[in-house]
């Protein structure tokens, strides 16, 4: 079956660095993607994966290794606006996305 | 540059009423349209989707249906509503030249069935 896994929650302290994991099986790969998503608010992009390594976007990183079906998103100098969920979805062979649950982060002061 | 509408932005809606809800996109052209559930604690659940007019995938057998009676709208809906089918609806597109697939989500229809 395809499945996504990561965190439910996590916190962390405003200005440090925080990851979060994600691990994925799906029927094929054709890329890995992280949104962010504040509470009642639509999904937002944040990046896509498709070749091993890491990618960088300002503040934010997101890194995959395909042989380990594992991404994880990087947040360094957290800022109290980046309390908020970040789904990790694999897009499959059929194009179509398959979407973790999601990991709330909360930013302490 | 391009932008999507949704709404109603909330409903509440009796059991067995009907339901119809819509979404718009603009400065695009043949743009890969979807419906999205969102439940608590669960990943986004994709409902239908759609790459052209009248063309509708559905990936779950429930008591919803979709139309996309113009090239930049999708509209989702229902006879009689359940209970369960309370919940978050996302409404979403993608361009279809874009290999990477981004979605690019409308702002989100709560629905509350009582």
């Amino acid at each position: 079956g395809q499945n996504i896994d990561q965190p439910t929650e996590m916190t962390a302290t405003e200005g440090a660095i925080v990851q979060i994991n994600c691990t994925y099986q799906t029927s094929g790969f054709n890329g890995l993607f992280w949104y962010q998503q504040h509470a009642g608010e639509a999904p937002t992009f944040l990046s896509y994966n498709v070749l091993d390594g890491l990618e960088e976007k300002g503040r934010f990183s997101s890194f995959l290794s395909r042989s380990k079906g594992y991404s994880y998103l990087l947040l360094k100098e957290l800022q109290m606006k980046d309390s908020a969920s970040y789904l990790c979805a694999s897009m499959d062979s059929n194009y179509q996305l398959i979407w973790g649950a999601g990991t709330k982060l909360i930013i302490k002061p | 540059s391009q932008t999507i509408h949704q709404w109603p932005a909330t409903l509440v809606q009796p059991v067995g009423s009907p339901l119809s809800l819509e979404c718009t996109v603009e400065g695009t052209s043949n743009p890969n349209l979807y419906w999205y559930r969102q439940a608590a604690g669960r990943g986004l659940q994709l409902l239908f989707y759609s790459v052209g007019i009248g063309q509708i995938s559905s990936e779950v057998p429930q008591n919803l249906s979709a139309s996309r009676p113009q090239d930049r709208q999708f509209i989702l809906s229902s006879k009689k509503l359940l209970l369960s089918d309370s919940g978050f609806y996302l409404c979403a597109w993608s361009a279809l030249s874009d290999g990477a697939n981004v979605l690019t989500f409308g702002a989100g229809s709560r629905l509350t069935v009582l």
